[in-house]
């Protein structure tokens, strides 16, 4: 298993410029979430999904987009990039037990590097 | 919202010592994990522990949920340890989403 990968690892955009991250996952987990990590800080949530089809607004979900088309795919994007949004971006995912009632551990992508000037 | 704080920000250790990381939460939360995101950026989990004790090696956690804390032990560091530790708090029941500390950050000397 590959576990979450994210693409691209590193990107340099203009402002204004806009750009799609993907995040896939191989492990058939039902929750996808991203998360940007700004220096000397914790992560914070941007947007999630709690099903193919389904999203939904995290803590800092201004400037960003977000589709579930297919259950193992993420994408998040950027329509017209500014410098606010240079940031390490994170991708996650996380599974219900077998009883269906109860999301657990999230399990992090490697991270991508995104820089606007 | 829930407010997480981790303590101390920053330490520093010989190698061969023993540490305590410290995270408190400010409300009742059902999904807790301790992170390591090492010096090249990669989110590495350490424990899920809503609640109880964990032991995985040198290192092991113990969360008092009714007391809206939790530890990280490091025992007998090495310089392998270093990097920022991170406590992130969620409630399965708003989508499972987490909620991270500022981190701490351990520098682990030879």
């Amino acid at each position: 298993n590959a576990g979450v990968t994210q693409t691209p690892k590193f990107r340099v955009l203009k402002t204004g410029q806009s750009m799609t991250l993907l995040c896939a996952q191989d492990m058939n987990h039902e929750y996808m979430y991203w998360y940007r990590q700004d220096p000397g800080m914790g992560l914070r949530l941007i947007h999630y999904s709690v099903g193919e089809g389904t999203t939904a607004k995290g803590e800092v979900p201004d400037g960003y987009n977000v589709s579930r088309l297919k259950k193992q795919n993420f994408l998040l994007g950027l329509e017209s990039a500014a410098p606010s949004q240079t940031s390490v971006y994170f991708c996650a995912s996380s599974y219900l037990t077998p009883s269906g009632g109860r999301q657990v551990e999230q399990f992090f992508g490697p991270g991508t590097r995104l820089t606007v000037l | 919202g829930i407010q997480v704080e981790q303590s101390p920000p920053d330490l520093i250790l010989q190698e061969g010592a023993n540490s305590t990381l410290r995270c408190n939460f400010s409300d009742s939360v059902n999904n807790l994990q301790w992170f390591h995101q090492n010096p090249w950026g990669q989110l590495i989990n350490l424990f899920y522990i809503p609640s109880g004790t964990k032991q995985n090696g040198r290192l092991s956690a113990t969360t008092v949920a009714t007391e809206r804390y939790s530890l990280l032990y490091i025992s007998s560091s090495q310089t392998t340890d270093s990097g920022v530790y991170f406590c992130a708090v969620g409630d399965y029941n708003q989508g499972g989403k987490l909620i991270f500390g500022q981190g701490t950050e351990l520098s682990v000397k030879p």
